[in-house]
């Protein structure tokens, strides 16, 4: 079972709206990784947990705000977004860093 | 540092066409590198992966990818496409020392009927 669920698929949002975003794997894995895609480009990495403690922070903006409850649970919290955050936002999870990443199959964000 | 080329962002075949799409990888330590698929409005799916082990790597739905470490590429073949093969395909390197996925641009597959 290689499968990563993200919630939900799709999110409208207000820009004074606070909102979040939820993945789950139930592989086992103890890396977990947010990206952000913007359509026609690859995914840009946000974030990465190892251990549910934060790795590495690409520099992302403080209106995205992570957090990794416990080693099968990711969330993202998204607070005052702007209309360029809109874009899918993909949930990775490894068994290990460096280990082959499997991904969710996405929340599509659009902020009005 | 490491990164990824993808040549050619959009590359049409006939059904039924052998596919080629060309990755080509710059790292300072040796690579693991991988290719994945994204069908419209869906996350990525890992078709193949390289590590170390076989040079010639097969992976799903009739796929796969050679490593030519003179060449630094990687790229992935197809013998016969199909109409549902179409969808954006993604080269990405990794190595031993790196926490982080690099990914090519990408390129946009199309199939002609």
């Amino acid at each position: 079972d290689t499968e990563v669920t993200q919630t939900p698929k799709h999110l409208v949002m207000g820009m004074t709206n606070k909102k979040s975003l939820k993945c789950e794997q139930h592989m086992g894995h103890r890396a977990m990784y947010w990206y952000k895609q913007k359509a026609k480009k690859p995914p840009e990495l946000m974030f990465v947990y190892s251990y549910e403690k934060l790795s590495i922070n690409e520099s992302v903006p403080s209106r995205f705000s992570p957090e990794c409850p416990n080693s099968s649970l990711l969330n993202l919290h998204l607070h005052a977004l702007q209309p360029e955050d809109s874009a899918l936002y993909l949930c990775a999870s490894s068994r290990g860093l460096r280990e082959t990443q499997y991904f969710g199959p996405g929340t599509r964000l659009l902020v009005l | 540092a490491q990164s990824v080329t993808q040549l050619g962002s959009h590359v049409s075949v006939s059904e039924g066409a052998l596919v080629l799409l060309r990755c080509n990888y710059s790292s300072s330590v040796p690579p693991y590198l991988f290719w994945y698929v994204q069908y419209p409005n869906q996350g990525l799916q890992l078709l193949l992966k390289y590590t170390s082990a076989a040079t010639l790597v097969k992976g799903i739905n009739g796929f796969e990818a050679e490593f030519k470490k003179s060449e630094t590429s990687f790229h992935l073949t197809k013998p016969s496409a199909h109409m549902s093969d179409a969808a954006e395909y993604f080269c990405a390197v990794t190595n031993f020392g790196n926490e982080k996925l690099t990914f090519g641009t990408g390129t946009r597959l199309t199939i002609i009927p």
